[in-house]
């Protein structure tokens, strides 16, 4: 079975600009949950997807957002970025329905903004 | 507000002996506990979860021992090779909130031959 893919694998960008990143679940899962690693705050929760709705949300700004696909493929967009926002986006998968599934994460994307 | 605590940054263990990893938690409402591995510049790997109806969770060198009381946690691997050396993340869920986990600031195990 192929585990999550993640694309780009790298990508720089501008203040300013925005971002699309995508992530491909592992076939069957239809969760899939984005998060945040930085050096300063570590891995941070962005939000999770489930049937191509949101089903939970971190505490970040509005300049954050996703969606879902009926294949459950996902994107995340970040608009007008900032430096803070130079991380590696990780996306994992699973399949979301009972209380013990364990997600499983992709390579993820390093986002760099100059 | 830091939920998830993995207090010691680092550890160094010689090839062979035991690495014992540790985490502490604060929100009684955690019901799932999960410890990945990740090396830089790649997508953490899971290596062994417990659900807070248990107190232990063995798989091959990997075992994991809770402690609801104290609301602690324990990674425990036997016996360490080269390959473990990585950073280890402990990270929680609670009850209902599916994709959501919570991380530990994670712990740099380094196996010495």
């Amino acid at each position: 079975k192929a585990g999550v893919t993640q694309t780009p694998r790298y990508l720089i960008k501008t203040r300013g600009q925005q971002v699309t990143l995508s992530c491909s679940p592992i076939s069957g899962h239809r969760s899939v949950s984005w998060y945040q690693q930085t050096p300063g705050q570590g891995l941070q929760f962005l939000f999770e997807y489930f049937s191509e709705t949101q089903r939970n949300k971190g505490n970040f700004p509005g300049r954050f957002s996703g969606r879902q696909f009926s294949n459950s493929r996902s994107e995340m967009n970040v608009s007008t970025l900032e430096l803070g926002d130079s991380a590696l986006y990780l996306c994992a998968s699973s399949a979301g329905q009972t209380s013990t599934d364990t997600q499983y994460f992709g390579p993820g994307t390093r986002l760099t903004v100059l | 507000d830091q939920q998830v605590k993995q207090n010691s940054p680092s550890l160094s263990v010689q090839e062979g002996r035991i690495s014992i990893l540790n985490c502490d938690y604060t929100n009684s409402m955690f019901d799932y506990f999960l410890w990945y591995k990740k090396y830089p510049a790649e997508g953490p790997t899971f290596l062994i979860s417990i659900s807070s109806i248990k107190d232990k969770n063995e798989d091959g060198r990997f075992t994991v021992f809770l402690n609801k009381s104290a609301k602690h946690l324990s990674l425990h691997i036997v016996p360490s090779q080269p390959g473990d050396s990585a950073v280890y993340f402990c990270a929680a869920r609670k009850s209902g909130s599916w994709g959501k986990l919570q991380f530990g600031a994670g712990t740099q195990v380094v196996v010495t031959p």
